[in-house]
C-alpha cells in the first residue's frame, strides 16, 4: 500500500493568516492526489483533485500543488469557517489511502 | 444533486455481519461512469476505503479487509449495499458511502452511520 503521511497534525493560524500543509507519498503517485475538508461531525468534502484542480463551488483560496512523492496545500486568508481537518488521499494504486490529517484551528 | 443515505442496524454483535445500505437520490445509480464506494472512519481517527463497486457489478476491495467484505448493486432500488463478517470491535467506525468519480474521488459523500460493535 502506498503509506501517505501529512504535517503538521496540526496548527492554529489567524484569521487572514497563509496555512500550508503538506502531504508525502511513500512513493512516486505523479498527481494523483485529492485533498478533502472534514467539519467536526460531518462527511469529508472533496476541495482539489489531480493535485491542483479546484472542484467547481469550492472557494478560489484554497490551493494545491505538488508531483512525485511531495505536495502542498494552501489556504490564502484563513477564515473562521475553514476550522476543520483536511485530508489527503493518493488514487495512483489500490488500495486508495488516506493521509491522518490535519486539524486547522483558529488562533 | 446527487444525495446519498446509509442506513443499517447501529449495533452488531462481535463475530456477526455488519450491513449496510447505500440509497441515492438525485439521480440514477446507473448513470454516467461513476463507481460508488464504501469508507469508514474509527471515532477521532482517520479515514479507511473500503472499496467500490462500478455498475456493472466489477468490485475492487481493500486487502485489509478482503476476505471479510462483499459490496453489491441494485440499479432497480438505486442502492449499493456493504456486507463484513467476522466482525470485531476494532470494526467500529463510522461508515460512509460515497460517489466515485472516475473511479477514484469521492465527490459525493453519505452523512455517515455509526456502527457499534459490542455484545
Amino acid at each position: 500500500d502506498v503509506q501517505m503521511t501529512q504535517s503538521p497534525s496540526s496548527l492554529s493560524a489567524s484569521v487572514g493568516d497563509r496555512v500550508t500543509i503538506t502531504c508525502q507519498a511513500s512513493q512516486d503517485i505523479s498527481n494523483y492526489l485529492n485533498w478533502y475538508q472534514q467539519k467536526p461531525g460531518k462527511a469529508p468534502k472533496l476541495l482539489i483533485y489531480d493535485a491542483s484542480n479546484l472542484k467547481t463551488g469550492v472557494p478560489s483560496r484554497f490551493s494545491g500543488s505538488g508531483s512525485g512523492t511531495d505536495f502542498t496545500f494552501t489556504i490564502n486568508s484563513l477564515q473562521p469557517e475553514d476550522v476543520a481537518t483536511y485530508f489527503c488521499q493518493q488514487y495512483e494504486n489500490l488500495p486508495f489511502t488516506f493521509g491522518p490529517g490535519t486539524n486547522v484551528d483558529i488562533k | 444533486q446527487v444525495q446519498l443515505q446509509e442506513s443499517g442496524p447501529g449495533l452488531v454483535k462481535p463475530s456477526q455481519t455488519l450491513s449496510l445500505t447505500c440509497t441515492v437520490s438525485g439521480g440514477s445509480i446507473s448513470s454516467g461512469s461513476y463507481y460508488w464506494s464504501w469508507i469508514r472512519q474509527p471515532a477521532g481517527k482517520g479515514l479507511e476505503w473500503i472499496g467500490r463497486i462500478y455498475t456493472s457489478g466489477s468490485t475492487n476491495y481493500n486487502p485489509s479487509l478482503k476476505s471479510r467484505v462483499t459490496i453489491s448493486i441494485d440499479t432497480s432500488k438505486n442502492q449499493f449495499s456493504l456486507k463484513l463478517s467476522s466482525v470485531t470491535a476494532a470494526d467500529t467506525a463510522v461508515y460512509y458511502c460515497a460517489r466515485t468519480d472516475r473511479g477514484s474521488n469521492f465527490d459525493y459523500w453519505g452523512k455517515g452511520t455509526l456502527v457499534t460493535v459490542s455484545s
